[in-house]
């Protein structure tokens, strides 16, 4: 199964912010990645599916970057409601597989 | 509204059987790829089976192939999960989830029933 390296683990970071989380996968995966947030208590939300393409509804300052092994999720600037876990998901091949998730805190 | 509700988790003994359930409401159900993922308790998230809309592909993690069964009824608009020989490390919550039209990632998701394998 391919393995999808997410870091770092935790972040503090205070609101206005430019954040920046990278998952690393232990094979190419061309550009079959998502990004997830996820608030405690509530069901995941997709931001950006194919590594690059925000899902509808999903404001513009997030944005997904990579292809092959190496990807990031960046927040451009920080908003209260953006303080939460984030994780990547490849879904490149079966068994899909996540990354163990990026839980950004307020400095 | 568009709505994935689960059901059937609960406690188990090791070796034992459960059936998940999860209805889907306010979409083309049909349409759909489902998905099954699971968090076990301290641990990230795990895609554990998948299936296609006419039910004729699934897909499973290797953990579960030969224990757990994926299914469908479009007609009920519910996907299942049949699991049997159930271990501890089944120990988690069960999360049925709709995968999207432009890739395979689930873009929806249900509020997840536990199911907890113990003595």
């Amino acid at each position: 199964a391919i393995q999808m390296t997410q870091s770092p683990s935790s972040l503090s970071a205070s609101v206005g912010d430019r954040v920046t989380i990278t998952c690393r996968a232990s094979q190419g995966i061309g550009n079959d990645l998502g990004w997830y947030q996820q608030k405690t208590g509530k069901a995941p939300k997709l931001l950006i599916y194919a590594a690059s393409s925000l899902q509808s509804g999903v404001p513009s300052r997030f944005s997904g970057s990579g292809s092959g092994t190496d990807f990031t999720l960046t927040i451009s600037s920080l908003q209260p409601e953006d303080f939460a876990t984030y994780y990547c998901l490849q879904d490149y091949n079966y068994p899909f597989t996540f990354g163990q998730g990026t839980k950004l805190e307020i400095k | 509204e568009v709505q994935l509700v689960e059901s059937g988790g609960g406690l188990v003994q090791p070796g034992g059987s459960l059936r998940l359930s999860c209805e889907a409401s306010g979409f083309s159900f049909s349409k759909y790829w489902m998905s099954w993922v699971r968090q076990a308790p301290g641990k990230g998230r795990e895609w554990v089976a998948n299936i296609k809309e006419d039910g004729g592909e699934k897909f499973y993690v290797d953990s579960v192939k030969g224990r757990f069964t994926i299914s469908r009824d479009n007609a009920k608009m519910s996907v299942y999960l049949q699991m049997n020989s159930l271990r501890a490390e089944d120990t988690a919550v069960y999360y049925c989830a709709r995968e999207t039209k432009d890739s395979s990632l689930p873009d929806v998701w249900g509020q997840g029933t536990t199911v907890t394998v113990s003595s």
